[in-house]
């Protein structure tokens, strides 16, 4: 199994444009989680999907940050426009139902100058 | 208050030696408990669950006290590749989803 898969693994965009992250869970994980991490605040929930539907998002900061999942197999995380301050590293995690145990990706590397 | 509250450390100690690690939440209906390893630059995984009875894999102990809603972990004949950050985590409490602490971090020296 290849594992939770997140690309692109770094990022360095200007203020004000439009990011893209993008996550393939495990196969048959039915739970996919979104975290941003950072020295300040530790690793944050910023929203998570069951069966690809949206269950929690109270963790999205505000509106520039959305998330989808058209499929089992795929979603993604937009920031628009980017801020300096949403520099930080953003983990995609799948689980199935059957477990707590959480698969976390490795992770992209976001910087906005 | 935090939902789960971790001394950051560091932790410098030398290998061979004994370690251990606290943490408290905050939810008394919290159900189950986990701690997670994270090494530098990489992504958090599973170390081991906590169970009310304690449990222990290897040199590795983990224990829960309901009560005072506390875990532990302790690491024992500590190795250099214990070097990391260890995370508190904590799940449900009214959300079916995992609450991490900002984890401790743990140096081993020779």
């Amino acid at each position: 199994d290849a594992g939770v898969i997140q690309s692109p693994r770094h990022e360095v965009t200007e203020m004000g444009q439009e990011v893209t992250l993008r996550c393939k869970p495990i196969s048959g994980h039915n739970s996919l989680f979104w975290y941003r991490q950072t020295m300040m605040r530790g690793l944050e929930l910023l929203i998570y999907f069951n069966n690809n539907v949206p269950i929690d998002d109270s963790g999205m900061p505000e509106d520039r940050f959305s998330a989808k999942m058209p499929n089992a197999s795929f979603s993604t995380l937009k920031i628009q426009p980017s801020e300096p301050r949403d520099s930080a590293v953003y983990f995609c995690a799948s689980r199935p139902d059957s477990s707590y145990e959480q698969y976390f990706g490795p992770g992209t590397r976001l910087t906005v100058t | 208050r935090k939902e789960v509250e971790q001394d950051p450390g560091p932790f410098n100690v030398p290998e061979g030696a004994t370690v251990a690690f606290n943490c408290t939440y905050s939810n008394s209906a919290s159900q189950s408990f986990f701690w997670y390893r994270q090494d530098c630059r990489k992504e958090p995984k599973l170390l081991m669950s906590v169970y009310s009875s304690g449990n222990e894999d290897g040199r590795f102990t983990a224990q829960l006290n309901r009560a005072s809603q506390y875990i532990s972990l302790l690491i024992r004949d500590s190795k250099l590749s214990d070097s990391a950050t260890y995370l508190c985590v904590v799940f449900g409490g009214g959300g079916n989803k995992l609450t991490f602490g900002t984890g401790t971090q743990l140096k081993v020296e020779l």
